[in-house]
């Protein structure tokens, strides 16, 4: 079936650091992927999403690109902040559910 | 954007009693809410769908009779867990779905089954 691998946590940057966190998938076809973030104390919230291959998603100045030959999509960032702080999340959707990977939590520190 | 509220955030039960969750949609009317489950180190795992007015399908592995799912109205869907056990204790987040609206997920909530 289908299913998000991604990177373990927790990832511990300095502020201003590149970012990457590695996600790959297995799926049938090409089903719209998408990365969600949880702050602290918040719920989940869509980051960005690309709906077919080779589309790239960004927001907030993150970005990930829809990968079909390496069945990716890395989520980077070029210069992270202290409020970039949080756990990101991973995942397809299929129909109307959503399959997610682990999680990946992120520590910037200033 | 849309919110869906979560109750309670966090919440400690002694084994063998139940608890209730609960997830609302607050400006929009959900068809569908889904109710997601994360042990620790873990994928977020899908443990239902419900749809207002119909029972809940429960994905497979999931006991229906120990995770009662109710789907009241449009913008309420309660979680209970029955006779909760330590084995019990993990991150609940639920998610709220409609057309033209996406998908929007709640805080979550963490149950410490004591």
């Amino acid at each position: 079936g289908d299913s998000v691998t991604q990177m373990e946590g927790p990832v511990t940057l300095s502020e201003e650091a590149f970012l990457t966190i590695n996600c790959t998938y297995t799926a049938t076809g090409y089903p719209p992927l998408f990365w969600y973030v949880q702050y602290p104390g918040e719920g989940l919230q869509l980051l960005l999403k690309a709906t077919k291959a080779d589309d790239k998603g960004s927001n907030k100045g993150f970005e990930a690109t829809y990968r079909k030959e390496t069945t990716s999509f890395h989520l980077e960032k070029g210069s992270v902040q202290v409020s970039d702080s949080a756990v990101y999340f991973c995942a397809l959707s299929r129909d109307d559910k959503i399959i997610f990977g682990k999680g990946t939590r992120l520590h910037i520190l200033p | 954007g849309a919110v869906v509220s979560q109750h309670p955030s966090r919440v400690i039960c002694k084994s063998g009693t139940s608890v209730k969750i609960e997830c609302r949609s607050l400006d929009f009317q959900a068809t569908t809410m889904f109710w997601y489950r994360q042990f620790p180190k873990q994928s977020l795992m899908l443990m239902a769908t419900s749809n207002e007015g119909s029972k809940a399908t429960y994905e497979q592995g999931v006991e229906k009779d120990k995770f009662l799912i109710n789907h009241a109205s449009l913008t309420l869907s309660t979680l209970t867990v029955t006779s909760a056990h330590p084995e019990d204790s993990s991150f609940y987040i639920c998610s709220a779905y409609t057309l033209g609206q996406g998908i929007y997920f709640g805080e979550g909530s963490w149950l410490t089954v004591v």
